[in-house]
């Protein structure tokens, strides 16, 4: 069974920087890309940052470009999101979903969802 | 804003079909063939219950399917159950920039 785990949210003020990672296990998570989504209290569901199985290949929406930087690290199975910069605009859950199938391309679909990880920026 | 829309609420009451419409562009929905819905209950994380425009993942009821016409994809829950109520969001490849683009999403209430 796979599984979904995201930490490392938590309360930032306006300007500063968090690290947020996800950890999958139940899968060669190689094999996968990754992305981020995130949904701000009481609002839909926004599309922030994608990652290719390898890592050679990233995306970000424009509301994070030069903000924000998606990696991961293979060997132990975690996906991160440094995230620099922050305002109120970024207070939200952010949730981590892998790809349908291996080698599936990004934009193929997202499945097994973790539960998310509060972001709180105070100004 | 959106780059699809959906309608806000649908409603319909136990053992009647419902659908859901994603309307995109010509550029996305129109051509890929790579629209996702998701269903999510208050205070839970999404679920995937359509990918690649029609394909049900694994566990998923018979009951939802997805189809496209042109440039708008639907979501039919057939047999509505007190269960379905909740969130639904579509979600498109839109280009090779943008590999994902929410709907704003669409409250379904079972009568």
């Amino acid at each position: 069974e796979v599984q979904v785990l995201e930490s490392g949210g938590g309360l930032v003020q306006r300007g500063g920087s968090l690290r947020l990672s996800c950890e999958v296990s139940g899968l060669i998570f190689s094999n996968y890309a990754m992305t981020w989504v995130r949904q701000a209290p009481g609002k839909g569901l926004e599309w922030v940052s994608s990652i290719s199985g390898i890592g050679g290949s990233t995306y970000y929406a424009d509301s994070v470009k030069g903000r924000f930087n998606i990696s991961r690290d293979n060997s132990k199975n975690t996906l991160y999101l440094q995230m620099n910069g922050l305002t109120a605009d970024d207070t939200a859950l952010y949730y981590c979903a892998k790809g349908p199938h291996p080698t599936a391309a990004v934009g193929s679909g997202l499945d097994s969802w973790g539960e998310g990880t509060q972001v709180t920026v105070s100004s | 804003q959106s780059a699809l829309t959906q309608p806000a609420s649908v409603s319909g009451t136990p053992g009647q079909s419902i659908t859901i419409s994603c309307t995109g562009t010509s550029s996305d929905v129109g051509t890929y063939n790579l629209v996702s819905w998701f269903q999510q209950h208050p205070g839970k994380a999404p679920k995937l219950i359509i990918y690649a425009g029609s394909r049900r993942p694994s566990g998923i009821s018979y009951r939802f399917s997805g189809s496209k016409s042109g440039n708008t994809a639907s979501l039919t829950i057939s047999g509505l159950q007190a269960e379905d109520e909740g969130d639904y969001y579509c979600c498109s490849y839109i280009d090779a920039a943008t590999p994902y683009a929410f709907g704003p999403g669409t409250r379904v209430a079972v009568l």
